[in-house]
């Protein structure tokens, strides 16, 4: 069982370089999302999709785009990089939304400096 | 200077021992509760779930407790091993649902060090 993949494990970009960060998963679930995960700090939610074609915004989506074309993959776009998004990103996926037994599963993690 | 909240709260057991970690969530409106262990470079793994009509509900080896009207959510773990070692962090999801808002995501905690002592 593959669960959530994400790649790459690790990344350093120059100042205002982009990259994709890549996330896919093999449960068939709808429910997708992108966190960022700071030192000693909770995640926090980048942007989310329902399904295939719909995503909206998190708490802290700016500098961030995604794209979900299809069920299994929800990649994460940086435009412009920049130090403060220098971050763990962690991308999750669920069967629904918050139900008892249906939990978020996530990735291992995509490991960004920016310098 | 140091960054606010880089040092997580640390629980030191002994191997064998029950081990309880807490968390005070923020929002009475909350109706699903989630924790999760997190090793050192890797993902959060996910350990035991509960709704709010529940107040207690029981996995292997660990408990998780809801107490509503304190807003404290509570995980038990029974015989604490040394692959127990990790931090946990509890999460709290709001009521509403739908596409807009993002009003039902879930609210993560900083999490607490469990260290596991032979």
């Amino acid at each position: 069982n593959a669960g959530v993949t994400q790649t790459p494990k690790f990344r350093i970009l120059k100042i205002g370089q982009s990259m994709t960060l890549q996330c896919t998963q093999d449960m068939n679930h709808n429910y997708m999302y992108w966190y960022r995960q700071d030192p000693g700090m909770g995640l926090k939610l980048i942007y989310y999709s329902v399904g295939a074609g719909i995503t909206d915004k998190g708490e802290v989506p700016n500098g961030y785009n995604v794209s979900r074309s299809t069920t299994e993959d929800f990649p994460l776009r940086l435009e412009l990089a920049a130090p403060s998004q220098t971050s763990v990103y962690f991308c999750a996926s669920s069967y629904s939304w918050g139900r008892q037994g249906q939990p978020q599963h996530f990735g291992d993690g995509t490991r960004l400096s920016i310098l | 200077g140091e960054s606010v909240g880089l040092h997580l709260p640390t629980l030191s057991v002994q191997e064998g021992d029950n081990s309880i970690i807490n968390c005070a969530y923020s929002n009475s409106a909350s109706d699903y509760f989630i924790w999760y262990k997190q090793e050192s470079g890797k993902g959060p793994q996910f350990i035991i779930d509960i709704r709010s009509n529940m107040d207690k509900r029981q996995g292997q080896r660990v408990t998780v407790l809801l107490n509503k009207t304190v807003k404290h959510l509570s995980l038990q773990i029974a015989a604490t091993q040394p692959g127990d070692s990790a931090v946990y962090f509890c999460a709290e999801k709001g009521p509403y649902g739908g596409l807009t808002g993002g009003g039902n995501k879930l609210t993560f905690g900083t999490g607490t060090q469990l260290k596991v002592e032979l």
